[in-house]
């Protein structure tokens, strides 16, 4: 699976857009992006997966340019719940595991 | 749907005694299951892959003698930490993918925090 890279740690503010960004420059034809969050002491969770184009659901958006090689997580209007780690990973068709990178700690201020 | 459940969600032991740790899949069949290992502030690190009806693959560097693992059912995998030492202390995470339900996502369980003493 496609090694991703994530910046380490972002800061922001409660009610503000976060754009997180992830590269995956060796992203297989069919492999999918996904996205998912971890609390301390929790196991991560489900956030969003995506293809190509732009990906919405109830909590995110997701963008991915037409290379693939890339994406972005979108988190509208972030609160402090949002404080969390969240890790972009490479999901191929086959199941195998998911391989984690360092992730990106998101700290959300009021 | 695609729920994983695990357990115990904490447990602390006795240096050289074993623990076991249950995965079950509530509302899927997993064939294949994955077991994760995290350290405090560190990232989760895959320690082996759980194969219904067969033996687990291992990661290079995790004892398979140290951390039993099977896989006996498709709703059940379970893994042993065997002799358990202070070093073996950390979080241990277990998944799965239900790709009719999820399609690409993975589910994970709760956690387990194990602490020897």
């Amino acid at each position: 699976l496609a090694k991703t890279t994530q910046p380490i740690s972002m800061d922001s503010y409660e009610g503000q857009e976060v754009n997180i960004t992830c590269s995956h420059n060796n992203i297989a034809t069919n492999d999918y992006i996904t996205w998912y969050q971890q609390f301390p002491s929790q196991g991560p969770r489900f956030i969003i997966q995506g293809y190509k184009t732009k990906v919405t659901n109830e909590v995110a958006s997701l963008f991915i340019p037409a290379d693939r090689k890339s994406s972005t997580l979108s988190l509208p209007r972030v609160s402090l719940s949002d404080t969390a780690v969240y890790y972009c990973l490479v999901a191929n068709q086959a199941g195998t595991a998911l391989i984690f990178g360092k992730g990106t700690t998101l700290s959300v201020s009021s | 749907g695609a729920v994983v459940s695990q357990h115990p969600s904490r447990v602390i032991c006795k240096s050289g005694t074993s623990v076991k740790i249950e995965c079950r899949s509530l509302d899927f069949q997993a064939t294949t299951m994955f077991w994760y290992r995290q350290f405090p502030k560190q990232s989760l690190m895959l320690m082996a892959t759980s194969n219904e009806g067969s033996k687990a693959t291992y990661e290079q560097g995790v004892e398979k003698d140290k951390f039993l693992i099977n896989h006996a059912s498709l709703t059940l995998s379970t893994l042993t930490v065997t002799s358990a030492h202070p070093e073996d202390s950390s979080f241990y995470i277990c998944s799965a993918r239900d790709l009719p339900t999820m399609g690409y996502g993975y589910t994970f369980g709760s956690g387990t925090r194990l602490t020897v003493v």
